[in-house]
């Protein structure tokens, strides 16, 4: 079984630019999360879909952030205009369904740097 | 206001001793707790986990225990080998696990041959 893919994997972007991440989940979860996980940080909730819905964005900061998920399949989450602030590993996850705490598969995770 | 605590940034073992990672919360809500190990370069992935419900849950070298009443977990490795080496997130979610997963920061274990 393939499991979760993310790309890119490293970016690096000057503060004040746009940047968007790429997720595709495993085949047949409906349930996808991004995470933010600063250095030294544990991963951070941003936004969870349940296939094309939102289920819970209350910590995705709205006003630079935005992340959509189209055909309830891939899903993208991008960044407008970027702050020093935001550099991080962004994770994607999926699960099978909502609900199941422990079955929440991570791909790799894109770290992004902002200068 | 950190609501998950490892307060451990790191630990060293010695290959075939016990390793113990310590946990805390805050938030008496949380009913279902679970541990992520974490090597460098990939996602989290899923170790053990334990609902409130229980004290205790073991999976071959890898056991969680639970305290209530001090709102604190453990993971013990038992013997501890060299692929243990990586970062270890303890996580909760309230609702039996339907809620959102809250991590600390993680202990970064180190097994020594």
């Amino acid at each position: 079984e393939a499991g979760v893919a993310q790309s890119p994997r490293y970016k690096i972007i000057e503060k004040r630019q746009s940047v968007a991440f790429w997720c595709n989940p495993i085949s047949g979860h409906a349930t996808l999360y991004w995470y933010q996980q600063i250095l030294g940080q544990g991963p951070k909730l941003l936004i969870q879909f349940q296939n094309n819905g939102v289920v819970d964005d209350s910590q995705l900061p709205k006003d630079r952030f935005s992340a959509e998920r189209l055909k309830g399949v891939d899903s993208t989450l991008k960044i407008q205009p970027a702050k020093l602030e935001d550099s991080a590993v962004y994770l994607c996850a999926s699960s099978l369904e909502r609900g199941l705490a422990h079955g929440q598969f991570f791909g790799p995770g894109t770290r992004l740097t902002v200068l | 206001d950190q609501q998950v605590k490892q307060n451990s940034p790191s630990l060293s073992v010695q290959e075939g001793r016990i390793s113990i990672l310590n946990c805390d919360y805050t938030n008496s809500m949380f009913d279902y707790f679970l541990w992520y190990k974490k090597y460098p370069a990939e996602g989290p992935t899923f170790l053990i986990s334990i609902s409130s419900i229980k004290d205790k849950n073991e999976d071959g070298r890898f056991t969680v225990f639970l305290n209530k009443s001090a709102k604190h977990l453990s993971l013990h490795i038992v013997p501890s080998q060299p692929g243990d080496s990586a970062v270890y997130f303890c996580a909760a979610s309230a609702q039996g696990g339907s809620e959102k997963l809250v991590f600390g920061k993680g202990t970064k274990l180190t097994v020594n041959p």
